[in-house]
């Protein structure tokens, strides 16, 4: 069992909005603003799309967008297409370690 | 451009040992803080450990430690993870991560392909 918790799918059309929350404790997400997002294509490395909860590094697409209330990371993905279709990872310090969610697999219909 | 390539990986028996090796180049791997990280077939992402840029502090995750070492040598841009005690649990594929910032942020900004490592009687 994962240490932050993502729902295991999530769908939507392409031009459309979605969102993935990704809930930890006070202890992770709640306790700290070292909240991070991965984007992983089958078969490829993960891709480090969003870090600092909403920062984008260099060369992100600005459709991605990150943000944190209480114990509960989302990661917003807006106009939709098809390259989006991917599985989606949390990620939020805890006392020497990372810990990341069990990953979202997200369906561009 | 940076490039991380993990070598090292393949097939053991439980109470096994590997030993993992990652080339680091396009970057000043002596100015970096590095990680390993797994991922189970088909599941999810789980850091295993890392070293400071200088090799001086190191840390693991609850169910590696004293089992694994990770170490680095800077004169050749490279880092090792050294396997011991290995449980069929340990099955996965190895990632060497770049951290994002230099001195350490815990964020991996770039990943090598994987190594797998499979432990199987």
């Amino acid at each position: 069992q994962s240490a932050l918790t993502q729902p295991a799918s999530v769908s939507g059309s392409p031009g459309e909005s979605i969102s993935i929350s990704c809930t930890g404790t006070g202890s992770d997400i709640g306790g700290y603003n070292y909240v991070s997002w991965y984007q992983q294509h089958p078969g490829k490395a993960p891709k480090l799309i969003i870090y600092d909860v909403s920062n984008r590094p260099s060369g992100v697409s600005t459709r991605f967008s990150g943000s944190k209330s209480g114990n509960t990371a989302s990661l917003i993905i807006s106009g939709l297409q098809a390259e989006d279709e991917a599985d989606y990872y949390c990620s939020s310090y805890r006392i020497t370690s990372p810990v990341f969610g069990g990953g979202t697999r997200l369906t561009v219909l | 451009q940076v490039q991380l390539v993990e070598s090292g990986g393949g097939v053991v028996q439980p109470g096994g040992s590997l030993r993992l090796s990652c080339a680091a180049s396009g970057f000043a791997f002596t100015s970096h803080t590095v990680h390993w990280v797994r991922q189970a077939p088909g599941k999810g992402l789980e850091w295993v450990a890392v070293v400071s840029y200088d090799g001086s502090n190191k840390h693991y995750t609850d169910s590696v430690r004293g089992r694994f070492t990770i170490s680095r040598d800077n004169s050749q841009s490279t880092l090792y993870l050294q396997m011991n005690g290995l449980r069929p649990e340990d099955t996965a594929l190895y990632y060497c991560a770049r951290d994002y910032v230099p001195t350490g942020s815990y964020y991996f900004d770039y990943w090598g392909r994987g190594t797998l490592v499979t432990v199987s009687s």
